[in-house]
């Protein structure tokens, strides 16, 4: 199974500044067809997961665009430009290039300062 | 309105059978593959299960093969996860999910139920 590991597993950030999350993964995550399936996802508190990043850096409807995903191979990062209160929660990267199974890092939680 | 909606989930003990049910609506849902997620409380999300369009083909993680079986009754735009022999590790909320998705120009966002709680418990 390609194991998923994201760094920090806690990030307090003060409002209007950048957050930045790392994910890195066990093997590259390059498929055979050429795309890297590697998702990010949103959970704010009490709410449903979201996907935010489809395929390292393809927003998705509806996400706001200081919501960046960059990345390649084994490493990859989700990058918040100017951090709103809205953006608590956890932020989670899923792999979809090997599976099954498909896999999600520990998941990182965003604070307020 | 384009929604999922769960439902099934309960207290259980350990060796019971729950069958969770996700309907769809809004959407063509016979068209869309789907999954099953889930959350232990406190804890991170985990892949469960995942069934193409037609109910043909079936994925599961190794922690539930041979206990859990999803289906989908694409008339009634219902997805199931029948969930047996139930452990306390299966205490999770559990979450079906269509992912997004482009039709030519268009791009829709993925779309999640609120989720059905498990509860595996003496």
């Amino acid at each position: 199974d390609v194991v998923m590991t994201q760094s920090p597993l806690s990030l307090p950030v003060t409002l209007g500044q950048p957050a930045s999350i790392s994910c890195r993964s066990s093997q590259s995550l390059v498929h055979s067809d050429g795309n890297t399936y590697l998702n990010w996802f949103q959970q704010r508190p009490g709410q449903s997961p979201r996907r935010l990043i489809y395929k390292v850096s393809n927003r998705d409807p509806g996400v706001p665009d200081r919501f960046s995903g960059s990345g390649s191979g084994t490493d990859f990062t989700l990058k918040i430009s100017r951090v709103e209160a809205e953006d608590v929660g956890l932020y989670y990267c899923m792999q979809g290039s090997y599976w099954p199974p498909k896999t999600f890092g520990q998941g990182t939680k965003l604070e307020i300062k | 309105e384009v929604q999922l909606v769960e439902s099934g989930g309960g207290l259980v003990q350990p060796g019971g059978s729950l069958r969770l049910s996700c309907a769809a609506s809004g959407f063509t849902f016979s068209s869309h593959e789907m999954n099953w997620f889930r959350q232990p409380p406190g804890k991170g999300l985990e892949w469960v299960s995942t069934i193409d369009h037609s109910g043909t083909t079936v994925y599961y993680a190794d922690s539930v093969k041979g206990r859990f079986t999803i289906s989908r009754d694409n008339a009634k735009n219902s997805l199931y996860l029948q969930v047996n022999s139930l452990r306390a590790e299966d205490t999770a909320v559990y979450y079906c999910e269509r992912e997004g998705y482009c039709s030519g120009a268009t791009c829709y966002p993925d779309l999640w139920g609120q989720g059905t709680l498990v509860t595996v418990s003496s």
